[in-house]
């Protein structure tokens, strides 16, 4: 029940493209959705998060859609650049406590110029 | 801006060896966290610290062992390091809104 699946593992996207990540919760009292992205030898840095009150959040050209029915959540990239390619990653977590993140498994995308 | 810093980026040891990987946060942050990042398996979380000398076991704690004397400085130590111990290791601090924020992480190999 603490799983966080993301597919796809990899994605290559022409530039331009909006490349979609995919990830799926079981756990119904998570209610804290971040992304983070990780370049070669970089820790991953927070890119946006959402939380289950609404079901869109936009910042510049990266937009996360909530489904709170369906447990789901993406991650898409408007206008893609061979600069946002990295590992992405979802994660989820609880407010209350430790605010323990679980992690997605990433998605390594390409950006083709 | 915050700032997560940890002591080496590149480390090589022995089998058998004991291992300290430190990690420093500079925002006066609670709670401070150990990942470990594997490919495919995503990060994984050893151990995380929400107060001085305050500790938790995360989801793999086994091999590793952690200490926090002050706040802004959380340690994880590997015990006898093993081959299957190698890996990337991340460690992170979290604000007050959730926010958690990454060092750039520690490459460490057990030969």
């Amino acid at each position: 029940q603490q799983q966080v699946k993301q597919s796809p593992q990899s994605l290559i996207v022409q530039k331009g493209g909006i490349p979609i990540i995919n990830c799926a919760y079981e756990n119904t009292a998570f209610d804290y959705f971040p992304w983070y992205q990780q370049f070669p030898g970089k820790g991953p840095a927070l890119l946006i998060a959402i939380r289950p009150d609404v079901s869109e959040k936009k910042e510049g050209r990266f937009t996360i859609s909530f489904n709170k029915s369906a447990k789901q959540f993406s991650l898409h990239i408007m206008d893609s650049q061979p600069g946002d390619s990295a590992t992405y990653f979802c994660a989820a977590s609880k407010s209350q406590g430790a605010q323990k993140l679980v992690f997605g498994q990433g998605t390594r995308l390409t950006i083709n110029p | 801006d915050v700032k997560v810093t940890q002591s080496s980026r590149y480390l090589v040891k022995r089998t058998g060896e004991k291992v300290f990987l430190e990690c420093v946060q500079d925002m006066d942050h609670e709670n401070m966290f150990w990942y470990r990042q594997d490919p495919g398996l995503g990060l994984r979380l050893i151990y995380f610290s929400y107060d001085v000398k305050m500790k938790e076991k995360g989801d793999i704690p086994e091999g590793y062992s952690v200490s926090r004397e002050k706040k802004e400085r959380f340690s994880l130590i590997l015990e006898s390091a093993s081959t299957n111990q190698t890996s990337m290791y991340l460690c992170a601090s979290v604000s007050l809104l959730y926010e958690q924020y990454f060092g750039p992480g520690t490459r460490l190999t057990v030969t």
